[in-house]
Order: C-alpha cells, then structure tokens, then sequence
C-alpha cells in the first residue's frame, strides 16, 4: 500500500539545537518532494521543494535532504528558535499527466524551548 | 501580490443543512485546489479546478462539488452535512512548481 509518514509525535528541542524532521514514503515515486510549516488556525505556509534529482537544498537556517533510494527526506531548522515552533508538513507531487497530484503527511509538531 | 482568500472564515451549520465556501486565489494563478483538514485524517485533498474545469478529484462523496468562475474563483458546496464534515475547509492556489499557496481556510463546524 502507498504511505508517507511523518513522526507522529511531537519533538521538543532546546533553543539553539538544530531540529530534525522525517517524511518517509512507501510505493510512490515523486517527481519532487515539498515541505510546509502551519500554526493553529492557519493554513500551511509552503517552505522549500526539492527535486528528485537534488540531494540536497538549502534556504536560510533551512535545509532539505531528499534520497529516492531510502525513500526519505529530512527537514533540518539550525539554530532553532521558539518563533520555529508549529507544525511542519511534508507533501509528494506525484506526475499524473497532464497535471500533479499532491499527497500530505499528517504531520510533525515541533516545539522549541526558551 | 494579495494572498488567497477564503469566505467565510467561521460558519456554524446543522445536520442536513447545505453549506457554500468561497475562495478568490492569487491574481494570475488559474489552478484552485481544496482540502479538508482534521485531527484524525490530516490534509485531505478535495479537488482541483483549472481553467472552470475540474482536473483532479479525491476519494471524497459527491455530497462534496466545486466549480470554478472565468475568473479563477472557486466555491465549493458540501450538501446534506454530516457531523463528519467539521473540519477546516482550505482552498490553495497552485504556483508554477505545484506549490501550494494556502489561504486561511473555513472553520466548518457541524452541530
């Protein structure tokens, strides 16, 4: 069956710390690969995309690592803030024709202590 | 560039009542996608109009309809209302690399 999972727990990391966020995905096969921040009562903020030909991209304290062979992808916040905490998500863009097609993971809450 | 936007922002409805949402993407952006967003099942996607015509459809009941006006427009209509379909309803208008530009969204509830 197909899935994407993201850690289903939320991760509490100290100010400061460099935070780490999974996206893993089974029987798909993205043309690239998008993540997302959202906060209570608003919708999801798109971030960065990665192409599925691309190891690695990088924006600000932001960094995206994408391996189609583990069929994962790891979002990175270095020196982390309170201000980064919400909820981050991470999205497949599927080639389907004349269109994409996206599918979210559900998820991860980070929280970053003073 | 002005945002998405979504109307309304709250509405309260009963069981069986129908309900339209309304949602005005980014100027030049002709691709509209909606989705439903709750606790258990995440970011469910809805539909997508481009061009007034619907592209892609999710596994969602035909209770759920979308249309999309000439000038990029889109509302969508939930009938016969569940007290399932509270969720938040968001509408994103799509970039030229299927970003998703999000607006506020709906807070649906069903009593």
């Amino acid at each position: 069956s197909q899935k994407i999972e993201q850690n289903s727990e939320a991760l509490n990391i100290q100010e400061g710390k460099t935070a780490t966020l999974t996206c893993n995905y089974t029987n798909y096969s993205p043309a690239y690969l998008q993540w997302y921040r959202q906060d209570p009562g608003r919708g999801p903020v798109f971030l960065l995309l990665i192409r599925e030909n691309e190891k690695e991209k990088r924006k600000e304290r932001l960094k995206v690592t994408f391996d189609t062979t583990l069929k994962q992808s790891l979002f990175h916040i270095t020196a982390s803030q309170p201000a980064d905490s919400a909820t981050y998500l991470c999205a497949l863009v599927l080639r389907g024709g004349a269109t994409n097609k996206l599918i979210f993971g559900t998820g991860t809450l980070l929280a970053v202590q003073p | 560039k002005a945002g998405v936007t979504q109307t309304p922002r709250y509405l309260i409805k009963t069981r069986g009542q129908q309900v339209t949402l309304s949602c005005s993407p980014i100027s030049g952006h002709r691709s509209v996608s909606w989705y439903q967003q709750t606790p258990g099942q995440g970011l469910q996607f809805l539909f997508e109009y481009f061009s007034e015509t619907q592209r892609n459809k999710g596994n969602f009941p035909g209770r759920f309809s979308g249309r999309q006006f000439s000038n990029s427009r889109s509302e969508m209509n939930v009938s016969t209302l569940e007290l399932g379909d509270s969720a938040l309803y968001l509408c994103a208008s799509s970039g030229r690399l299927a970003e998703q530009f999000f607006g506020p969204g709906t807070r649906l509830t069903v009593l």
